[in-house]
């Protein structure tokens, strides 16, 4: 059964980067088949995708956070991490890895593959906390 | 990008059957059969109820199901029961190749 664990400090400084990772457990993160995503709630609100991440490296992000966000893979670990600089109060909230659903589509001559939304791989989450 | 919009609360009596609607664009729920839409008990991870629109996984209640209409996609509970009372979200792919989620609808199971 496939298990998804966020890891990181769970308060962070302002101005200074947010750091996760997720660690996937039975299963592979180099499958064909899935993105891996982050997905972010702010205390008592909605749900906000932050970024997506193809085992070879492709990533797509939320346009709102995309100039302060960065998303890597490290397959010989089977995880993915997540990189969020100059944090506000604004990004306090629970960090939610997921593995997210893949479609192939062609651009011209090139391949991709896009992320969908996320699957039934959550994991449980982890409140990161923006404060001095 | 923007949220899609969801009704902030819908109630309903145990055994009735209640509708949540998530509304967007023709480049996002309109455009494309990528609608899923999760469960969130309080202080729990989502849970996916449907895909792809209309797609049930395995282990989820077939008092569940899903629709599209337009730029309107639909979420539909029959029977009621008070384990349903949770949030609800939408999510859709969009033209732009990426994910939006929808605001959150609160169901009260009165």
């Amino acid at each position: 059964q496939l298990q998804l664990q966020e890891s990181g400090p769970g308060l962070v400084k302002p101005s200074e980067t947010l750091s996760l990772t997720c660690t996937v457990s039975g299963g592979s993160i180099s499958s064909s088949s899935y993105f891996w995503g982050w997905i972010r709630q702010p205390p008592g609100k909605g749900l906000e995708w932050i970024g997506s991440i193809y085992y070879s490296g492709s990533t797509y992000y939320n346009p709102s956070l995309k100039s302060r966000v960065t998303i890597s893979v490290d397959t010989s670990k089977n995880q993915f991490s997540l990189k969020l600089t100059s944090v506000t109060a604004a990004d306090t909230a629970v960090y939610y890895c997921a593995r997210q659903g893949t479609k192939i589509t062609m651009y011209g001559m090139v391949t991709l593959r896009l992320p969908l939304p996320p699957t039934d791989s959550w994991g449980q989450g982890t409140l990161v906390t923006v404060s001095s | 990008q923007s949220a899609l919009t969801q009704p902030a609360s819908v109630s309903g009596s145990p055994g009735q059957s209640i509708t949540i609607s998530c509304t967007g664009t023709s480049s996002d729920v309109g455009g494309y059969n990528y609608v899923s839409w999760y469960q969130q008990h309080p202080g729990k991870a989502p849970k996916l109820m449907i895909s792809d629109v209309s797609n049930r996984p395995s282990g989820v209640s077939h008092r569940f199901s899903g629709s599209k209409s337009g730029n309107t996609a639909s979420l539909t509970i029959s029977g009621l029961q008070a384990e349903d009372e949770a949030d609800y979200y939408c999510s859709s792919y969009t033209s732009s190749d990426t994910v939006v989620f929808g605001g959150g609808t609160k169901l009260t199971v009165v």
